[in-house]
């Protein structure tokens, strides 16, 4: 367990709004992630973090940014969301160990 | 194209009823293969990382195995607090220091009473 929280677990939006959500891990772990899960896509990474400031863009990254400020915290930010950026999005982090842990989610609806 | 494939989409198993799940992988170098469960609601639960063909892991009711191409998740006698979403995912040598997974889309496993 990496100590992983996501705030907010839920939200609704309106189409054309920003939406920032945000990462926060206790395990000092370098490596961290944002993926989200969709039915019958199972979960996309959208970006990664491999330190602060140092990020990278996943497979499904159009739509969406991200910053690292501090090694605990990732944020995701939706520029202006989108009905299609309705889904769940889950923060992970990678161990020295090299597991993946995954925080609680967050339910994003766009309307 | 890098793919990781689940099969069933779908199992119902009568308590104590062992079975198996599969994930095929279509990878160009495994670096890692992961397995994970997820209840209703909840991010994934790590269970098990497999590195290298022929290797096996156990956890209680759960053993994972793994092939050049494909993994298995064996589930001997399971019990209703089994019911969960089980996923697959692998990460590739070229990601070596990324780690990056990529995910099957997972199969639901029901265990009726």
């Amino acid at each position: 367990d990496a100590g992983i929280t996501q705030s907010p677990r839920h939200k609704v939006t309106e189409t054309g709004t920003p939406v920032t959500l945000r990462c926060h891990q206790t395990e000092n772990h370098r490596y961290m992630y944002w993926y989200r899960q969709d039915p019958g896509h199972g979960l996309r990474l959208i970006h990664y973090s491999y330190g602060v400031k140092d990020t990278d863009k996943g497979e499904v990254s159009d739509g969406y940014s991200v910053s690292r400020s501090k090694t605990e915290d990732f944020l995701l930010t939706l520029e202006s969301a989108t009905s299609s950026q309705t889904s769940v999005y889950f923060c992970a982090s990678r161990s020295s160990g090299n597991t993946i842990y995954f925080g609680e989610g967050s339910w994003l609806t766009v309307v | 194209e890098d793919q990781v494939t689940q099969s069933p989409e779908a199992l119902r198993l009568q308590e104590g009823e062992s079975s198996s799940l599969n994930c095929s992988y279509t990878v160009s170098g495994l670096r890692g293969l992961f397995w994970y469960r997820q209840d209703p609601g909840k991010g994934p639960e790590f269970l098990f990382t497999l590195y290298s063909a022929g290797e096996e892991k156990e956890k209680e009711r759960l053993k994972a195995t793994l092939t050049k191409k494909e993994s298995f998740l064996h589930i001997t006698a399971p019990k209703p607090e089994d019911s969960a979403t089980y996923l697959c995912a692998a990460t590739l040598i070229s990601n070596f220091g990324n780690e990056k997974l990529t995910f099957g889309t997972g199969t639901r496993l029901t265990i009726i009473p």
